[in-house]
């Protein structure tokens, strides 16, 4: 099926420094989101993006993160500083979009805040 | 708000035993409704969808039919093996002038052989 990459795979920083994660999504594809999944337990919604715009966030996407996909480029979520509780997998995803469409994952980037 | 709930959080299994996962969904519209399946270190893989009241969605021997007077779309099997060992999400789509998505908790599936 469609393939979206998610580059890096791993990441480790320490605490208070910045880190982006990137993401290819499905090239026709106009709808984006990004969620966590801390080890063990449920993917949780951060973020959905399209038309350039943050459509909807969850409590969980706080004023340190944002998103953003200049020109058509990856799609990424930036986390500026970061925290300890940030450690976990980030899973983007995206879809065509009309009329609840299906959602493509990556296999996410496991990020270690030190 | 719009939302879907997995009873199960875990189950076990023996290979060959007929499965079901049960997911019911609550929502304002009229969704379309999803399983994905997740292996470990990996991200959600697509199973199947449905999108209105009685179709069958269907891939590798799993299916689950859409029904909208119980608001249900549980995941059966019957006959499950080793490899079906997984997490299992149900999910929720609704277009809302912009999509929105929600997953249920999961189901750790173990297929013991």
């Amino acid at each position: 099926g469609p393939k979206v990459l998610q580059i890096p795979s791993h990441q480790i920083i320490d605490m208070g420094q910045m880190v982006t994660l990137n993401c290819d999504p499905v090239s026709n594809h106009l709808y984006f989101y990004w969620y966590k999944q801390i080890l063990g337990q449920q993917m949780e919604f951060l973020v959905n993006f399209y038309n350039g715009k943050v459509m909807e966030k969850s409590k969980l996407f706080k004023d340190q993160f944002s998103v953003e996909r200049p020109d058509g480029s990856y799609f990424t979520l930036k986390i500026q500083p970061t925290a300890l509780e940030d450690s976990a997998v980030y899973f983007c995803a995206s879809s065509w979009g009309v009329g609840a469409e299906t959602l493509y994952f990556g296999s996410g980037t496991r990020l270690t805040v030190l | 708000g719009d939302s879907v709930t997995q009873t199960e959080g875990q189950v076990a299994l023996s290979e060959e035993d007929f499965l079901t996962i049960h997911c019911n969904y609550s929502a304002s519209g009229y969704p379309a409704l999803f399983w994905y399946v997740q292996y470990p270190g990996e991200g959600p893989q697509f199973l199947f969808r449905a999108s209105r009241d009685k179709e069958k969605g269907s891939s590798r021997g799993f299916e689950a039919t859409y029904n909208k007077e119980t608001t249900s779309f549980h995941l059966q099997k019957a006959s499950v093996q080793e490899s079906d060992s997984a997490v299992y999400y149900c999910a929720l789509g609704e277009n809302t002038g912009y999509q929105n998505f929600y997953f249920g908790k999961g189901t750790s599936l173990t297929v013991i052989p």
